[in-house]
């Protein structure tokens, strides 16, 4: 247990809404993840962070956005969900000088 | 560009015995690590293992351990003595040791373990 929550754990919204997810850890961990998992796909990496405003584009960004204003907390926010984003989300952190991520119990969206 | 792939979408073996789920990859970075994942029905992300690149003695956690051939770009996981609750899906992943720090998965292995 890497001190990893999000939430909500499970959510389902219509298409248009925006939605926020969120991932809090309280270990102080310089970098923290978002990914998506759908079958047949494995996880893919959605964005990331390496810091305190700090944050870059994954390989499936497109419609997703992420804001990082305090060490312990990492948002997603789809702005407008369309049905192509009903997945479980994983939260991952990193430990600066250690290359394993450790991830969160997940969080399933359902976009009707 | 790298790739991971699990050639073995699904397995089931018998309560006991040994299994062993393969991983290739490829790359053109020299340093890097692997890792295998595991997933039970939880759904929780489990590390299981983990080999850096740069050392040639395979990685073992107790009845997990991996045969990692870095010419070959392969990446293999041995369960021995393989338990009931080892069921699970089970993913390979591959990190490239530079500024890009992300983790590429497999579309995992589907592993069931009968009684």
């Amino acid at each position: 247990d890497a001190g990893i929550t999000q939430s909500p754990r499970h959510k389902v919204t219509e298409t248009g809404t925006p939605v926020t997810l969120r991932c809090h850890q309280t270990e102080n961990h310089r970098y923290m993840y978002w990914y998506r998992q759908d079958p047949g796909h494995g996880l893919r990496l959605i964005h990331y962070s390496y810091g305190v405003k700090d944050t870059d584009k994954g390989e499936v960004s497109d419609g997703y956005s992420v804001s990082r204003s305090k060490t312990e907390d990492f948002l997603l926010t789809l702005e407008s969900a369309t049905s192509s984003q009903t997945s479980v989300y994983f939260c991952a952190i990193r430990t600066s000088g250690r290359w394993e991520q450790f991830f969160g119990p997940g969080t399933r969206l359902t976009v009707l | 560009a790298q790739t991971v792939t699990q050639s073995q979408p699904e397995m089931s073996v018998q309560e006991a015995e040994t299994v062993t789920l393969s991983c290739t990859y490829d790359t053109s970075e020299s340093n890097y690590y692997l890792f295998w994942y595991k997933q039970p029905p939880s759904r929780q992300m489990i590390l299981v293992i983990r080999q850096e690149a740069y050392k040639q003695q395979n990685a073992t956690e107790n009845r997990f351990s991996v045969n990692f051939q870095k010419a070959a770009k392969s990446f293999s996981l041995k369960i021995s003595d393989s338990q009931l609750g080892d069921t699970a899906m089970y993913f390979c992943a591959f990190m490239a040791m530079n500024r890009d720090d992300k983790i590429i998965f497999g579309k995992g292995t589907r592993l069931h373990i009968l009684p």
